[in-house]
């Protein structure tokens, strides 16, 4: 069964700082991680989706890697801003149940001025 | 841009009241989801849908039934509402997740309070 765990639970972080949340599985066989954010009492944002086969994804200040062999991916946020503070969640696509999908459950961010 | 919508943002019913939580994509997803979220416990799915009139349950289907008509509406019943289904309810969409390249679009959530 597959498990994803996302560490750190919390992050708070001053403004303009870089930084990483992980996710780490430990079935390798996926399909997909895709990461989502999630503002306080509304639906989830996706961010980046990394295929199987990719080794990492970018838009604008983030950046996301997959390292299959040792069940990871994480999240790069460069120069972090006030509007960033949210839920990041990892989901991942696989296995062998139809649509199966396993979440991770969330890093909460908070980014002060 | 895909979109996923939840036709309710927030709602507030009656315990043993029948309620009817309704999801709508419009890019022709084969699969659609519906997830209850609670603090602490994440997102768990209540049933996911592959096809027209196909379901399957979910980790956490009591309570709880769906419909699925017609491709773009997957809609979510809650036969006899109780307080413990006070929570936020998720709807998603994607195509088949064979070629690793389809994503997963959510709607905006549909809070739902049960008194």
């Amino acid at each position: 069964k597959q498990e994803v765990t996302q560490i750190p639970a919390a992050l708070s972080v001053p403004e303009g700082e870089n930084l990483v949340l992980n996710c780490s599985f430990t079935d390798s066989a996926i399909y997909n991680l895709q990461w989502f954010r999630q503002d306080p009492g509304k639906g989830l944002t996706s961010l980046l989706l990394i295929q199987s086969s990719q080794r990492e994804q970018t838009s604008g200040r983030l950046n996301a890697s997959l390292d299959k062999s040792s069940g990871r991916s994480t999240l790069y946020i460069a120069a972090s801003q006030p509007g960033d503070s949210a839920t990041y969640l990892c989901i991942l696509a696989g296995g062998t149940s139809y649509g199966k999908l396993t979440f991770g459950q969330g890093t909460i961010l908070t980014v002060h001025p | 841009d895909v979109k996923v919508t939840q036709s309710s943002r927030y709602l507030v019913k009656r315990t043993g009241e029948k309620v009817f939580l309704e999801c709508v994509q419009d890019m022709d997803h084969e699969n659609m989801f519906w997830y209850r979220q609670d603090p602490g416990l994440g997102l768990r799915l209540i049933y996911f849908s592959y096809d027209v009139k196909m379901k399957e349950k979910g980790d956490i289907p009591e309570g709880y039934s769906v419909s699925r008509e017609k491709k773009e509406r997957f809609s979510l019943i809650l036969e006899s509402a109780s307080t413990n289904q006070t929570s936020m309810y998720l709807c998603a969409s994607s195509p088949p997740t064979f070629r690793g390249s389809e994503k997963l679009f959510f709607g905006s959530g549909t809070q739902l309070s049960v008194l």
